[in-house]
């Protein structure tokens, strides 16, 4: 069964650090790898787009990484701020007939000062 | 704001019952999506329609149905409602089909509550 994990399921952190979120996933082949994020109650933003045959991918403090070969990806946040309170969700799109997108349960991140 | 619309932006409303969830895609847009987003399931992609055609089915329901409009308006139509599908429906839009690499930019939701 395809499936996208992330992890942790929640984290904390001081205003100012860094932080990085992973994301595994079994969905394979796959069209492109993507991370939102979602304010409570508010409709996603997209923070990056990667292809199977892309590394990394920067948006700002926002860097996803993607290894195909142990199938995960992670988001790295750079110098974490009060607005970076949010939920952090990996998406997955199958290579398959139907492009079913396949949604991550989120990372819930707060960032305190 | 994402430059996608949708409306009402709450809905409460009884089991039984039928509603439509409206989406106005970006300009220029010809793909719209339908995510469900509920607190047990987190989202889910229902279904993709492009330049007025369904392009995508994912976990729809037979209950549920939905189609896009010459002016590239979107509707979802929900009937027979049950208590299991209160949640916040999220209308998306994008330049061409999800398969490539364009950015989906998502409108602020319409919250159904289902009593």
């Amino acid at each position: 069964k395809n499936q996208v994990e992330q992890s942790p399921q929640s984290l904390i952190i001081l205003e100012g650090k860094n932080c990085t979120l992973q994301c595994n996933y079994t969905v394979s082949p796959f069209s492109n790898l993507r991370w939102y994020k979602q304010d409570t109650g508010r409709g996603p933003v997209s923070l990056t787009i990667m292809t199977f045959s892309e590394n990394t991918k920067s948006n700002g403090r926002y860097t996803a990484t993607l290894d195909a070969d142990t199938k995960q990806s992670s988001l790295h946040i750079t110098a974490s701020q009060l607005s970076d309170s949010a939920s952090y969700i990996c998406v997955v799109i199958p290579n398959t007939g139907g492009f079913k997108t396949i949604f991550g349960a989120g990372t819930r991140l707060f960032v305190k000062a | 704001d994402s430059g996608v619309t949708q409306t009402p932006k709450h809905l409460i409303t009884a089991t039984g019952q039928r509603v439509t969830l409206r989406c106005s895609p970006r300009s220029g847009d010809l793909s719209v999506y339908w995510y469900q987003q509920s607190l047990d399931q987190g989202l889910q992609f229902l279904i993709q329609y492009y330049n007025g055609e369904e392009r995508a089915k994912g976990n729809i329901l037979e209950r549920f149905s939905a189609q896009q409009f010459p002016d590239l308006h979107s509707e979802l139509n929900l009937s027979s409602l049950e208590l299991g599908d209160s949640a916040l429906y999220f209308c998306a839009s994008s330049v061409a089909t999800h398969d490539s690499t364009d950015t989906q930019y998502f409108g602020p939701g319409t919250r159904l509550t289902v009593l």
